[in-house]
């Protein structure tokens, strides 16, 4: 079955230093993958879509994430964070019935 | 861009009363509507999977009787929380999708509280 593990429930990072948010997957073939955000009392947000046409994905705001087959892995990273980037953060997959299994989320704090 | 509405953002009902939630696509054909149920500081689990015309297929440990979903056009989904009861007090979202490998769109979510 289709699923996906996010690494750390909590990052907190300094003002424009870089982010790094993990995700691990598990998949029978090749898997589609999606990053949404999560602001407060707020619906999600696409970040970001992996379908297999390119390993690396860049997404909006300046966020990017690899697709490394040999880890299972899809990291998202952004160089620089900004305060308004403070969010939760979920690394999501398609299942087999084509619905969409979230990740327990990562929540990022932006220290000044 | 594909947007959905969520209505109301947020609601405060009594035990016992009934609520219901709207969730529309403003700009395309929805075949396929989800909704989702996040309690506080978790992840998203889906509730139900609405196909219009059709009637919606509940996850595991979702009671249908109490969580009423209707998918009667293609733009719009409603779900109603019947019998509300301070347990039930969640933020809900819904998601729609056009076609099977297209993306999908969250609504904004509703935020229940049960009093």
């Amino acid at each position: 079955a289709q699923s996906v593990t996010q690494l750390d429930s909590h990052v907190s990072v300094s003002e424009g230093t870089p982010v790094l948010l993990r995700c691990n997957y598990s998949s029978s073939y090749s898997p589609s993958l999606f990053w949404y955000v999560q602001h407060p009392n707020k619906g999600l947000q696409l970040l970001l879509k992996y379908t297999s046409a390119a390993t690396l994905v860049k997404g909006i705001n300046g966020f990017e994430a690899e697709f490394k087959k040999s880890e299972t892995s899809f990291h998202l990273t952004k160089p620089s964070a900004h305060m308004s980037d403070a969010a939760e953060y979920f690394c999501v997959t398609k299942t087999g019935a084509n619905n969409l299994f979230f990740g327990t989320g990562t929540r990022l704090t932006v220290i000044p | 861009g594909a947007v959905v509405s969520q209505h109301p953002s947020w609601v405060i009902c009594k035990s016992g009363t009934s609520v219901k939630i709207e969730c529309r696509s403003l700009d395309f054909q929805a075949t396929t509507m989800f909704w989702y149920r996040q309690f506080p500081k978790q992840s998203l689990m889906l509730m139900a999977t609405s196909n219009e015309g059709s009637k919606a297929t509940y996850e595991q440990g979702v009671e249908k009787d109490k969580f009423l979903i209707n998918h009667a056009s293609l733009t719009l989904s409603t779900l109603t929380v019947t019998s509300a009861h301070p347990e039930d007090s969640s933020f809900y979202i819904c998601s729609a999708s056009r076609q099977t490998n297209y993306g999908y769109t969250f609504g904004s979510g509703t935020r229940l509280t049960v009093v």
